[in-house]
């Protein structure tokens, strides 16, 4: 199995600050990597697919990069909605997995 | 309005069993590959079991592989996850997930609201 590390597993940061979120796989997966957003009580929203496109519907705020094993979600300029739990996931093979979650939350 | 609305969870004894649905709506169930993931309380995304459009492929996590089947019913708009000998470490928020494929692999791009399961004596 492909195993997933995100970095960190918490962070505090204010409205408007830069944030980055940065994913680890345990070996090379091209750019077969998403990105979720869960806030609490609710199911997680694809945020970014193939480790830079933006979903549908998702703020421009949200960009994503990397390839083979090591991507990055970056959000510009937070708002106070984007504070949630953030997931990378990968869809290179069979389990897909997850990493572990970082926790965004509000200096 | 894409929507899957996941019931059939609830409390259950250790070694019992549960059947989950989820029922889709607002686009073409019978086209769409499906996944279920589950979440421990605090924890997590986990994934458990994914299902071709068709039913003919079908692959589990190993955590659940013999105990859980996954299965559809195209013609009901549904996706079902039979569960059997539940263990205290199957409790969880379950979701059913579609899947899209692009370019790079897969994602799962619409999800329902979960429903819980809860293993317990």
């Amino acid at each position: 199995d492909i195993q997933m590390t995100q970095s960190p597993s918490s962070l505090s940061a204010s409205v408007g600050d830069r944030v980055t979120v940065t994913c680890r796989t345990s070996q090379t997966i091209s750019r077969y990597l998403n990105w979720y957003q869960q806030k609490p009580g609710k199911a997680p929203k694809l945020l970014i697919f193939g480790a830079s496109s933006l979903q549908s519907g998702v703020p421009s705020r949200f960009s994503g990069s990397g390839s083979g094993t090591d991507f990055t979600l970056t959000i510009s300029s937070l708002q106070p909605e984007d504070f949630a739990t953030y997931y990378c996931q990968q869809s290179y093979s069979t389990p897909i997995t997850f990493g572990q979650g970082t926790r965004l939350e509000i200096k | 309005e894409v929507q899957l609305v996941e019931s059939g969870g609830g409390l259950v004894q250790p070694g019992g069993s549960l059947r989950l649905s989820c029922a889709a709506s607002g686009f073409t169930f019978s086209s769409y590959e499906m996944n279920w993931v589950r979440q421990a309380p605090g924890k997590g995304l986990e994934w458990v079991s994914y299902i071709s459009s068709s039913g003919s492929a079908i692959y589990y996590a190993d955590s659940v592989k013999g105990r859980f089947t996954i299965s559809r019913d195209n013609a009901k708009n549904s996706l079902y996850l039979q569960m059997n000998s539940l263990r205290a470490e199957d409790t969880a928020v379950y979701y059913c997930a579609r899947n899209i494929r692009h370019n790079y692999g897969s994602s799962l791009d619409h999800w329902g609201q979960g429903t819980p399961v809860t293993v317990s004596s």
